[in-house]
């Protein structure tokens, strides 16, 4: 089955600096790739994803890379704020019929400082 | 105000009772699942149903059971079996576009079960 890595486990950062958390990936039918912010007692929300056709996306300050041929995925957050201090994870999904599969990363706590 | 509910948010149980906790969504989305959180780990998928009255095991199954008897619903008994039931679970849903082939899972905002 697929098995999803993730780093770091924790991750502290200056307001205002960038934040970077790497994953990677086993299974070469994994296809979409989403990234969850979790917040203390509450679901994951997602904050971004990307396909296996595309390479990178980005959207205001947060941006995902992918490197189909090392099986590996990136999120980077630039100009860190407080409120990115969270939980986040990365998921590898293949489909499962009509439903589809998300193998999760084991977390990267992020702690932005002032 | 469309979205996921989960309830209890919190739930205390007695070794050896089952207990089942209550998944509701509104987004009018097929398919539907079920999570399971531990403290420093990633999300492990429990059960997930494709559509009404069909659903199939994932990869933690044991000492757990589902229903799917209408769209919107999905609840998941924690049976006695279940050999470390104190946990945070979440529900999930996606919908199911034809032709596309990436669904975005949706979650609810858990409920956090803990065995006395």
């Amino acid at each position: 089955g697929e098995n999803v890595e993730q780093h770091p486990s924790t991750l502290s950062v200056q307001e205002g600096d960038s934040a970077v958390i790497k994953c990677t990936y086993s299974d070469s039918a994994s296809n979409y790739f989403p990234w969850y912010k979790q917040e203390l007692g509450k679901g994951p929300q997602l904050i971004i994803d990307i396909r296996s056709n595309v390479g990178e996306k980005k959207d205001q300050r947060i941006a995902v890379t992918l490197n189909k041929t090392a099986k590996h995925f990136s999120l980077h957050i630039t100009e860190t704020q407080p409120e990115d201090s969270a939980v986040y994870f990365c998921a590898a999904t293949r489909k499962l019929g009509t439903a589809s599969k998300l193998t999760f990363g084991t977390g990267t706590r992020l702690q932005v400082t002032l | 105000d469309g979205g996921i509910t989960q309830s209890p948010k919190y739930l205390f149980r007695k070794e050896g009772q089952n207990v089942t906790l209550s998944c509701e969504q509104n987004l009018n989305h097929d398919a539907m699942y079920w999570y399971r959180q531990d403290p420093g780990q990633g999300l492990r998928l429990i059960y997930y149903s494709q559509i009404v009255n069909d659903f199939q095991k994932g990869d933690i199954a044991e000492g757990y059971s589902v229903s799917r008897e209408k769209k919107e619903s999905f609840p998941l008994t924690v049976t006695s079996a279940q050999k470390n039931p104190t946990a945070f679970y979440l529900c999930a849903s996606s919908s199911h576009q034809a032709g596309i082939s990436y669904n975005e899972q949706f979650f609810g905002p858990g409920t956090r079960l803990t065995v006395l």
